[in-house]
């Protein structure tokens, strides 16, 4: 078992529309939660981190953290075909200072 | 703020020459720095763990006589591929903690190798 799963998509929305990407993760040690963006080519970028269960908002984008079903989630609103890149989820935990990633989510925002 | 370099971008090598890649945390000292590599079309994959001062932690699989690292200060770590060979040609990305306490990444801009 993989210790962060994500649906490789693709996954294509409209644009304006909401995507949404899940992650789910095996380890419940896994203290901090992370999401970063791959756009083709390049690094990945953080788009932000969860600690606490519940939501997080930066602006169009949602983190939402649900420990007690071990997932993980990225909501992006009014979604723009720059959005489009490959999103990946990370976990870390603390007491063996191990980041682990998933594989990553294929979104297409379509004009 | 959170700004990690990599040096070269690009780099094409014959086969059996080794490669240095750099890796600098602009304007944080990164006491841990990590090493990846990444094939076309596939996830990153975490090759090792660079603590500063100490000997680096290898994935298992990863061969650390091959793939030197070496973390001589807070702000640079060091990937060097010796006897490179065309398998080796991958995108090489590096990324530093931040200090803050959140233990984020902060990614590098990446080295794509090319050994020939």
């Amino acid at each position: 078992q993989k210790e962060v799963e994500q649906n490789s998509g693709p996954l294509s929305v409209p644009e304006g529309a909401i995507a949404s990407l899940n992650c789910t993760y095996s380890d419940r040690g896994s203290q901090s939660f992370f999401w970063y963006r791959q756009y083709s080519g390049k690094s990945p970028e953080l788009i932000m981190f969860i600690y606490s269960n519940g939501d997080k908002e930066d602006g169009r984008f949602t983190a939402q953290l649900n420990k007690a079903s071990q997932y993980v989630s990225l909501l992006i609103r009014d979604s723009q075909p720059s959005d489009s890149a490959t999103y990946l989820c990370a976990v870390h935990l603390y007491n063996f200072n191990k980041f682990y990633f998933g594989s990553g989510t294929k979104l297409n925002v379509k004009p | 703020g959170a700004v990690v370099s990599q040096h070269p971008s690009w780099v094409i090598c014959k086969s059996g020459t080794s490669v240095k890649i750099e890796c600098r945390s602009l304007d944080f000292q990164a006491t841990t720095m990590f090493w990846y590599r990444q094939f076309p079309k596939q996830s990153l994959m975490l090759m090792a763990t660079s603590n500063e001062g100490s000997k680096a932690t290898y994935e298992q699989g990863v061969e650390k006589d091959k793939f030197l690292i070496n973390h001589a200060s807070l702000t640079l770590s060091t990937l060097t591929v010796t006897s490179a060979h065309p398998e080796d040609s991958s995108f090489y990305i590096c990324s530093a903690r931040g200090s803050n306490g959140y233990n984020e990444q902060f990614f590098g801009p990446g080295t794509r190798l090319t050994v020939l």
